[in-house]
């Protein structure tokens, strides 16, 4: 079956420090992959995706790369700043699988100013 | 565009009672959603799929009876957790999907049950 796998948090960071959540996945069709952000005590927001190898999503300074040959799904951000102290989840969507998400498990992330 | 609602945001009820919780897609019409549950500091755990006008697809493990869905129309679907018990307080979202076709969805904001 599909699985996700990202690294687990917390993670804390100083302000404009080199954010990187590493994400790996295991799916047995071609998936779209995705990255969505948790505020406390709110629903997913989509940061970014990408739908084919080699494609870059992108959005409010975060990007991730499809590669799969590595089956990975990096998360990247060059400086973070508090308002991006949150949970992240990567994700997939497989056809095959009736297009349903599956969630790695989180990293939450915590800058500090 | 693609936004999805959720009411009541929060919810407390007694033991033994049932809370209904409304997912609308405000812009665009959700042939499909999805409803999950989240645990403090845990993912989204799927409970069901839901497409409009036919009965609700249940993951393993979640008691249908218990957990009911309703997907009456192409813009509103419905978890009515039937004689809650405090077990069931948790984060509940729904989400909709279909749009892009690529299997991106978008989320309502939740709702949190709490059960007494």
């Amino acid at each position: 079956g599909n699985s996700v796998t990202q690294m687990e948090g917390p993670v804390t960071l100083s302000e404009e420090a080199f954010l990187t959540i590493n994400c790996t996945y295991t799916a047995t069709g071609y998936p779209s992959l995705f990255w969505y952000v948790q505020y406390p005590g709110e629903g997913l927001q989509l940061l970014l995706k990408a739908t084919k190898a080699d494609d870059k999503g992108s959005n409010k300074g975060f990007e991730a790369t499809y590669r799969k040959e590595t089956t990975s799904f990096h998360l990247e951000k060059g400086s973070v700043q508090v308002s991006d102290s949150a949970v992240y989840f990567c994700a997939l969507s497989d056809l095959a699988a009736g297009n349903k998400l599956t969630f790695g498990g989180g990293t939450r992330v915590l800058v500090k100013p | 565009g693609a936004v999805v609602s959720q009411h009541p945001s929060w919810v407390i009820c007694k033991s033994g009672t049932s809370v209904k919780i409304e997912c609308r897609s405000l812009d665009f019409q959700a042939t499909t959603m999805f409803w999950y549950r989240q645990f403090p500091k845990q993912s989204l755990m799927l409970m069901a799929t839901s497409n409009e006008g036919s009965k609700a697809t249940y993951e393993q493990g979640v008691e249908k009876d218990k957990f009911l869905i309703n997907h009456a129309s192409l813009t509103l679907s419905t978890l009515t957790v039937t004689s809650a018990h405090p077990e069931d307080s948790s984060f509940y979202i729904c989400s909709a999907g279909g749009l892009a076709g690529n299997g991106e969805q978008f989320f309502g904001p939740g709702t949190r049950l709490t059960v007494l």
